[in-house]
């Protein structure tokens, strides 16, 4: 069956430190996005692509970075982790001739210290 | 500003009770909205699509509806089931390039025994 992964499911790292958050979608959707979700506020968009070698900022894309170089994978990057970006992030993916309907990983929780 | 407010944020019911939960918008121009449904530890799963023309939508124990005019909708979970518990977003979007999604907060139910 088709199926959206994401990798790893927990993560602790430390300020500073670069980190990369993996998504793998076996749906062959053009669409990926990448959300954070915390505690008073709904998913906010970071990243998003419509296709290999696309990609979009989203509202909250500040010291995060995305890359689209195939259709099943975009990666999420962390640049410099501060403790602000503790939260759990989620990646979805979706197909234009389906209705648009995003299906979402099992998410990424990330803990900054 | 593009919002979603949902209401209440949360709540306890029996097992086998009925329930609404609310969700007001102020997303223009409106494409669809959506009711996803997230259990604890994972992503968001849609239950229902709705879009401008449509009143009501069922998905088993699960009504929506759509008042385009006053821009609310409901979901209604009809004889809950200790399954149920878990948190409802409201999901809207933007009739516009890239017809962005617009989450809301979501509402956290807990059915008891």
């Amino acid at each position: 069956d088709a199926e959206i992964t994401q990798s790893p499911r927990h993560k602790i790292t430390e300020t500073g430190r670069q980190v990369t958050l993996a998504c793998h979608q076996t749906w062959n959707h053009n669409n990926m996005f990448w959300y954070r979700q915390d505690l008073g506020h709904g998913l906010r968009l970071i990243h998003y692509s419509y296709g290999v070698q696309d990609t979009n900022k989203g509202e909250v894309s500040d010291g995060y970075s995305v890359s689209r170089s195939n259709t099943e994978d975009l990666p999420l990057t962390l640049e410099s982790a501060a403790s602000s970006q503790t939260s759990v992030y989620f990646c979805a993916s979706s197909d234009t001739l389906t209705g648009e309907t995003q299906y979402f990983g099992p998410g990424t929780r990330l803990l900054v210290l | 500003k593009n919002q979603v407010e949902q209401s209440p944020q949360s709540l306890i019911i029996l097992e086998g009770k009925n329930c609404t939960l609310q969700c007001n918008y102020t997303v223009s121009p409106f494409s669809n909205l959506r009711w996803y449904k997230q259990d604890t530890g994972r992503g968001p799963v849609s239950l229902t699509i709705m879009t401008f023309s449509e009143n009501t939508k069922s998905n088993g124990r699960y009504t929506a509806t759509l008042d385009a005019d006053t821009k609310q909708s409901s979901l209604h979970i009809t004889a809950s089931q200790l399954s149920d518990s878990a948190s409802y977003i409201c999901v809207v979007t933007l009739k516009a390039a890239g017809n962005k999604l617009t989450f809301g907060g979501g509402t956290r139910v807990l059915v008891k025994p």
